[in-house]
């Protein structure tokens, strides 16, 4: 296993487009978590799927985001209408229950 | 509502002392806590996990306590380096099963 994969690493879009982003997790892990990290801040919770069901939603996320994760393998985030302040880093994470987590990569996202 | 605290923001020690990091969270009922180590435009790398009912857990060079009831973690290096340059983030498992995240303590290690 390759640990938790994240695509695509950069993007960057003009104000107003949608985006996507994919997270596969560790295979046997049933828990996938979204976080968005800005500079120097830490990463702030956006969402979470136990198997494929989305169990948590924050209050920071819009209703410009959608998350899903059909069949309770790998995961999309997507941001409609994005808008400048969208602009952050999207950091996907898998656990088993009441255990270590792991992350991957990120997406780095620049919304001009 | 949890609040996750990390001093100091920034730390910056000569190559070789040891240091100690601080994490501190307001509602104890908790799962675990979890230290993880970011590198500048990178994910996070998990670096030690405690569960609710251990007091500490090592890993090389690198010594995590847990204080639940008042609160607590600290993160102990030894024999820095500078490859331990980095952004050190604590992270607490509770309720809902959702992590929150201190803000950091960005370490740099001179040579």
């Amino acid at each position: 296993d390759t640990g938790v994969s994240q695509d695509p690493r950069h993007k960057i879009t003009k104000r107003g487009q949608n985006v996507t982003f994919r997270c596969d997790p560790i295979s046997e892990h049933n828990r996938l978590y979204w976080y968005r990290q800005t500079l120097g801040q830490g990463p702030e919770f956006l969402t979470y799927f136990q198997n494929e069901a989305q169990l948590e939603k924050s209050r920071l996320l819009s209703d410009r985001f959608s998350a899903e994760r059909p069949k309770g393998s790998f995961s999309t985030l997507e941001i409609q209408r994005t808008e400048q302040g969208d602009s952050a880093m999207y950091l996907c994470a898998s656990s088993r229950d009441y255990t270590e987590a792991f992350f991957g990569q990120g997406t780095r996202l620049t919304v001009v | 509502k949890q609040e996750v605290t990390q001093i100091p923001a920034a730390l910056s020690v000569p190559e070789g002392e040891n240091l100690v990091l601080n994490c501190s969270f307001t509602d104890s009922a908790i799962y675990n806590l979890q230290w993880f180590r970011q590198d500048p435009g990178k994910g996070l790398t998990s670096l030690l996990l405690i569960q609710s009912s251990q007091r500490e857990q090592t890993s090389g060079r690198l010594n995590a306590s847990l204080d639940k009831s008042s609160g607590r973690s600290t993160l102990y290096i030894a024999a820095s380096q500078p490859g331990d340059s980095a952004t050190y983030l604590c992270a607490v498992l509770q309720g809902a099963q959702k992590l929150v995240f201190g803000q950091g303590t960005r370490l740099t290690i001179n040579p």
